[in-house]
């Protein structure tokens, strides 16, 4: 158990709609990382949070968003979905922004399927 | 694009026997993780090695870093069944701020009992 939670495991919805992934980091993380594991592109780095604020983005559509909350959770928002959103997405979390030595674990993922 | 790139996709060895994963990658790093999937699970973080390490063990694991070659290799000693599952480099890389990790498609690996 790596300390990192993620909910709901398992999301199956429809295409067009939109839903809400959920984090909580390790205790005393200041971090949160969003990550996608697809067939055709491997895991993926979307976006990164620290300490409330947007630190940096990545192969993250248009369609999403996300957030982190001053407990520090986060939220991965995904909406107008279609057929090729279905991942799995994986929360991260660290100590700091960055470091020499910082140490990424991840959650147990979220899978999502879009009929 | 993806930075990391695993050498072999798949491997089949018998239990005991050793298993040596490689990673490249190609850009200036900080750091190097290795992590572990078991099939269509989270990812278990095995091992992180610094740039300017060149070895590091832990348990039944040793990584190697070649910062001049862009690579790194894990090896597994006395593999077991339960080491059957996808292994995965990362590279934190230094430049952009953020030090996502930047990953590879992985080693496929199936210890056989």
């Amino acid at each position: 158990d790596s300390g990192v939670t993620q909910t709901p495991k398992h999301l199956i919805t429809a295409t067009g709609q939109r839903v809400t992934l959920r984090c909580s980091p390790r205790s005393g993380d200041l971090s949160v990382y969003w990550y996608q594991q697809s067939l055709d592109q491997g895991l993926q780095f979307l976006i990164q949070y620290y300490n409330g604020e947007e630190r940096a983005k990545g192969n993250i559509l248009e369609r999403f968003s996300a957030q982190q909350f001053p407990d520090l959770h986060s939220e991965l928002n995904l909406s107008s979905l279609e057929l090729g959103d279905s991942a799995l997405y994986f929360c991260a979390s660290s100590v700091a922004a960055g470091a020499y030595y910082n140490e990424q674990f991840f959650g147990p993922g979220t899978r999502l399927t879009v009929l | 694009s993806q930075q990391g790139e695993e050498d072999p996709q798949a491997l089949s060895i018998q239990e005991g026997e050793n298993a040596t994963m490689n990673c490249s990658y190609k850009t200036s790093i900080n750091n190097l993780q290795w992590y572990r999937q078991n099939s269509g699970r989270g990812l278990v973080h095995l091992i992180l090695i610094r740039s300017n390490e060149r070895e590091k063990h832990s348990g039944r694991l040793r990584v190697t870093l070649d910062t001049s070659k862009k690579s790194s290799s894990l090896l597994i000693t006395a593999s077991r069944a339960a080491d059957t599952a996808s292994y995965f480099c990362a590279s934190s890389y230094s430049g952009a701020g953020s030090y996502q990790l930047t990953f590879g498609k992985g080693t496929k690996l199936s210890v056989i009992p």
